[in-house]
């Protein structure tokens, strides 16, 4: 079923086209990022992690990037593919606590 | 992730029964975790452990229980079950290695519902 991710905003975009999607995070003394991919009737997926002591990161096909400033991370997916259909979210965790702070998510729907 | 599992993956019970989740990890991970996920809402924490001696309260642990029986497994119970009870539940892992930046591994969930 597809109960998790109804009322999420959703992104679509065309096959090949870049994906931006964003988040905001709640807490300027959070120190570790990481971006998790959900598909349907699946777990979280890690996909990528950034700390705090950089602005970006990249890995294949993706890259994250982290404004302190405005407490704002995003997550840009190169060359989108089909199978990158699946909702996306971002975790934050402050030092010490070893605890993640999720966010709600983001549909990302890509079009043949 | 395959070394995360969780049993059962669908469960449909009724109002007041006890359920178990169980959880199961073959990657080594010290620290275990279980969270709820609801729709429209971030995943929450209920418990989580450290090892097998220490199990310590997440955000949302009224109506649950859990055990850790051995490194590998972490189980969640509801000792009573309610329909506001329905959710995905996962379980995670994370290693040892200290400070906030523990990469955390999810299992493929439990669909629970209480009718």
């Amino acid at each position: 079923g597809e109960s998790v991710g109804l009322h999420l905003p959703t992104l679509s975009v065309q096959e090949g086209d870049n994906s931006i999607i964003n988040c905001a995070y709640s807490n300027s003394a959070s120190d570790y990022f990481i971006w998790y991919k959900q598909e349907s009737g699946k777990g979280p997926q890690f996909i990528i992690d950034i700390r705090s002591n950089m602005d970006k990161r990249q890995g294949q096909r993706v890259t994250v990037l982290l404004n302190k400033t405005v407490k704002h991370l995003s997550l840009q997916i190169a060359a989108t593919q089909p199978g990158d259909s699946a909702v996306y979210f971002c975790a934050e965790s402050r030092p010490g606590t070893y605890k993640y702070i999720f966010g709600t998510g983001t549909r990302l729907k890509v079009l043949a | 992730d395959a070394d995360v599992t969780q049993t059962p993956r669908n469960r449909i019970t009724k109002t007041g029964k006890r359920i178990m989740l169980e959880c199961s990890q073959t990657k080594g991970h010290d620290r275990m975790y279980w969270y709820r996920q609801d729709p429209g809402l971030g995943l929450r924490l209920i418990y989580y452990s450290f090892d097998v001696k220490d199990i310590n309260k997440g955000e949302i642990s009224d109506g649950y229980s859990v055990s850790r029986q051995a490194q590998a497994k972490f189980s969640l119970s509801l000792e009573s079950a309610i329909p506001n009870q329905t959710a995905l539940y996962f379980c995670a892992t994370s290693e040892s290695g200290g400070g906030s930046t523990d990469t955390q591994y999810f299992g493929p969930g439990t669909r629970l519902t209480v009718l």
